[in-house]
């Protein structure tokens, strides 16, 4: 069974708008962390957000934020006031446990961006 | 302070033939994941070495290796190669002690024709 579930292949957001990503995740172990990764054309993965299983809060960082709704499963990224900069394949990821074990990615979402 | 790095950036190989791909994790962190990323997917977790041990082993043929060296660097190693293991391979390096510290490199991508 798949771990982590984006059913938005492709997206496009105007400019300045925000914008949500949608996440579902699978796991029955009582500890985890939930990530969201940013894939620019060069290939590299870059950190954005992450949620940890026993947070409290919803997870932010400067114009991301994470819905993190554990009875749904569901640990969607809003990108609020989007930028050009903005457009990239972006990745939900979950690691099962603690400590730094092996993430399990989705298969992405292509946030475009319109000036 | 370097990121993690991987070399080379971008190789090409044929069928058979044997490849090695490198990282340099970022100081002072002691554990090296490998991921391969296929075209249009997300990554799939290949390896993780820590204090030169594997930890973990993703769901791929024995084709596939790895080590870790004394500085922490590793080398993903895999032989026979396919036209399906074409792909970009990224190397992550994190610190155990931390739940989310994760850094990943800018990959090498390996074309086999």
């Amino acid at each position: 069974a798949q771990k982590i579930t984006q059913t938005q292949p492709g997206m496009f957001v105007q400019e300045k708008e925000a914008v949500t990503l949608d996440c579902t995740y699978d796991t029955s172990d009582p500890s985890y962390g939930l990530f969201w990764y940013k894939q620019p054309s060069s290939g590299e993965m870059i950190f954005l957000i992450y949620q940890g299983s026993y947070d409290q809060q919803n997870a932010t960082e400067g114009r991301y934020s994470l819905n993190f709704q554990k009875a749904r499963k569901s640990a969607n990224l809003v990108i609020s006031a989007s930028q050009l900069g903005d457009s990239a394949m972006y990745f939900c990821a979950m690691r099962e446990g603690q400590g730094d074990y092996k993430l399990s990615f989705g298969a992405g979402t292509t946030v475009t961006v319109r000036a | 302070d370097a990121g993690v790095t991987q070399s080379p950036t971008h190789l090409i190989k044929t069928r058979g033939q044997h490849v090695t791909l490198r990282c340099s994790p970022i100081s002072g962190h002691k554990s090296v994941s490998w991921y391969q990323q296929v075209l249009g997917q997300g990554p799939q977790f290949i390896f993780q070495y820590y204090e030169k041990e594997e930890r973990g082993r993703g769901n791929f043929p024995d084709r596939f290796s790895a080590r870790q060296f004394p500085n922490y660097s590793s080398e993903l190693n895999v032989n026979a190669l396919l036209l399906g293991d074409s792909a970009l391979y990224l190397c992550a390096s994190s610190l155990p002690e931390r739940n989310y510290g994760y850094t990943f490199g800018s990959g090498t991508r390996l074309t086999v024709v």
